[in-house]
């Protein structure tokens, strides 16, 4: 079965380093999100990107963090400088982006910034 | 996107039926129901959505009222593996059809 892939798995960073996330969406699958998921909370979108173009990143911190999907296939997410508040889940979401299809999550990776 | 209301916790017996509620008395005409759930430290599972009628899944059903103010999500047999944080999310065409989560319900089966 096809599954979104994220990488890394686990990720510790110092504070004011930068540090990156990728993710391998599902063949096909034009739409691409991220999220952001605080201990206790449900999951925040970050970033949405329809194919290659960014269709949604009103709650990207855009000082701090940056995204891309240069091919409009995979992703990366970047946080420079990391701050001890990001520590956190980031979860990649794909789907073909019809309103009547679902998103299928990659595992995630868990950031802890210390 | 309309906003949904859920219990923060529910318990149930292994074995027995878990109903989880959902209002969403915002919800527009083409606005989907959607339910996700997150075992503990993986990424949230998609379970079953729907627009107007009832839909049942080898996973659940999803029971949707008239009015479309109000939904149930039935796992008809719970078990131990179904212990998870569920989220009810209504998914419309507002923002590129992302899925907004709200904090979900906790559900606890129990022996």
């Amino acid at each position: 079965e096809a599954e979104v892939a994220q990488s890394p798995r686990y990720k510790i960073t110092e504070k004011s380093q930068a540090v990156a996330f990728w993710c391998d969406p599902i063949s096909g699958h034009a739409t691409l999100y991220w999220y952001r998921q605080i201990l206790g909370q449900g999951p925040e979108l970050l970033v949405q990107f329809q194919d290659e173009s960014v269709v949604d990143d009103s709650q990207l911190p855009k000082d701090r963090f940056s995204a891309e999907r240069l091919k409009g296939v995979d992703s990366t997410l970047k946080i420079q400088p990391a701050e001890l508040g990001d520590s956190a889940m980031y979860l990649c979401a794909s789907s073909l982006g019809q309103l009547n299809t679902e998103a299928f999550f990659g595992q995630g990776t868990r950031l802890t910034v210390v | 996107d309309a906003k949904t209301t859920q219990p923060p916790s529910m318990d149930c017996a292994e074995g027995r039926a878990a109903n989880l509620p959902c209002n969403h008395s915002t919800i527009s005409g083409n606005e989907y129901v959607y339910w996700y759930r997150q075992i503990h430290s993986q990424g949230p599972q998609y379970i079953i959505h729907g627009l107007k009628n009832n839909e049942t899944n080898e996973m659940a059903s999803l029971i949707i009222t008239e009015d479309r103010k109000s939904s149930t999500l039935i796992l008809p047999h719970a078990t131990l593996r179904d212990t998870a944080v569920y989220y009810c999310i209504v998914r419309g065409t507002g923002g590129g059809n992302k899925l907004t989560f709200g904090t979900g319900t906790q559900l606890k089966v129990e022996l």
